[in-house]
Order: C-alpha cells, then structure tokens, then sequence
C-alpha cells in the first residue's frame, strides 16, 4: 500500500497569517508531484506540477517546494486571505503513471 | 474553451444495479482519468484511458470498468452497486504527450449515492 500522507489535516489562521503544511510520499520511483486547491463546491484546480528535487514554485502568495530524496513537500501561503479557504490536496505520481492523493489538509482563514 | 463536464451530477441508485457516468474532456486534452472520492478522504485513482486503452488501474475491482471514445470522452461503468460504491466521482483529462508533469483538470464530479 503506497501512502500519501499530508499535515496537519486541518488548519485555522487569521487572515494575514503566513502558513504552511506538508505532503509525505514515498522516495522511490518518484515520478511527479501535484498540488491542487479545492474549494467548496468548486472542482479540484491545479497549483503546480513539480518534477525536480530542489524544485521550488511560486504563484502570487503561493510557493512550494520539493524534496524527493527525503519524500516530502511543503506548501507556503504568506499573508493568508479568507479566499484561501479551501482543501489543499497533494497527489504523488510514480514512473507507471499512478496517481497517488493526499486526504488534504483543510485551510480556513479568518477575517 | 468548455473545461471537463461531467454527468450527471446527482445520482442515486440502489444495491445491485447498475451505472454509468459520463466525462467530456477540457478542449484538446486527450486522456482521461476517473478517481472515487469517499468522505473525509483524498481522492482514490480508479484507472486512466488514453487511445481508447485503459492504460494503468488503482486497486479498484472488476466491477468497474471504463471507455474511451474516438472524440476523447469517457465513461465510468460500475456493476452490482454495493453500498460502500456511495462517493464523489471525478474524472479529470490531461494531454498525455507531456506525461503526469502535466496538471490535470477535474470536472465537478458526480455524487453517487446507494440506498
């Protein structure tokens, strides 16, 4: 059983709060690394696509990195945003193109 | 540009039976990729179809199956519909020439209930 896991799994900030929480995933035939935000009653969208070990991307206040050595990427939200309430879910790809996701880790930022 | 749709949305059905779901993919995607989402849990990758072939399988059992059409489409058939099949179904398409570098797009899924 390959196991996906992300913490915490659930996360209040206020706003203006900088936060960040993690996806553990196997280090072997590590393939690719997604991150999704998912917001209530909204369909999964994607937040990047990391291949690299060192790979670091940034979308406006949101940035990731990536270690597939240790297993293991962080997602940083800085000076979080009501709007940035949602599930954020990490999902593992390995070389035979499985697709392997997180449970989430469930943010609610409050005004 | 439409994005992945999904049908239908709502669905309730009764153990035994049986069902299909529908996916049309986002404009110029041409695999696609069904997942069963439980409560509280991430989604679970059921299989993924690219030229009309179902290429890889998560730990899903014979009773569902899938296909893919010449116009990239897909369906979700599941068989003997067991309470525990109840969950949100997303299908998400991707343009398979990059690879799983590329993000995938999810529709809004269909909500599954069994009595």
């Amino acid at each position: 059983i390959l196991n996906v896991e992300q913490s915490p799994q659930s996360l209040h900030v206020q706003e203006g709060d900088s936060t960040n929480f993690t996806c553990s995933f196997p280090s072997s035939n590590f393939y690719a690394l997604h991150w999704y935000r998912w917001e209530t009653a909204k369909s999964p969208e994607a937040l990047f696509v990391m291949t690299l070990n060192g790979d670091e991307k940034k979308k406006g206040r949101i940035s990731a990195t990536l270690n597939t050595k240790e297993g293991y990427s962080y997602l940083y939200i800085k000076g979080s945003q009501p709007e940035d309430s949602a599930t954020y879910l990490c999902a593992f790809v390995n070389n035979f193109n499985k697709f392997y996701f997180g449970s989430g880790t469930k943010l609610n930022v409050k005004p | 540009d439409a994005g992945v749709t999904q049908s239908p949305t709502h669905l309730i059905k009764t153990r035994g039976q049986q069902v299909t779901l529908r996916c049309s993919p986002k404009s110029g995607h041409d695999t696609v990729s069904w997942y069963q989402q439980a409560l509280g849990q991430g989604p679970q990758f059921i299989f993924q179809y690219y030229e009309e072939e179902e290429r890889q399988r998560g730990n899903f059992p014979d009773r569902f199956s899938g296909h893919q059409f010449p116009n990239y489409s897909s369906e979700l058939n599941v068989n003997a519909l067991l309470l525990g099949d109840s969950a949100l179904y997303l299908c998400a398409s991707s343009l398979q020439g990059a690879g799983s570098n590329q993000p995938q797009h999810f529709g809004d899924g269909t909500r599954l209930s069994i009595l």
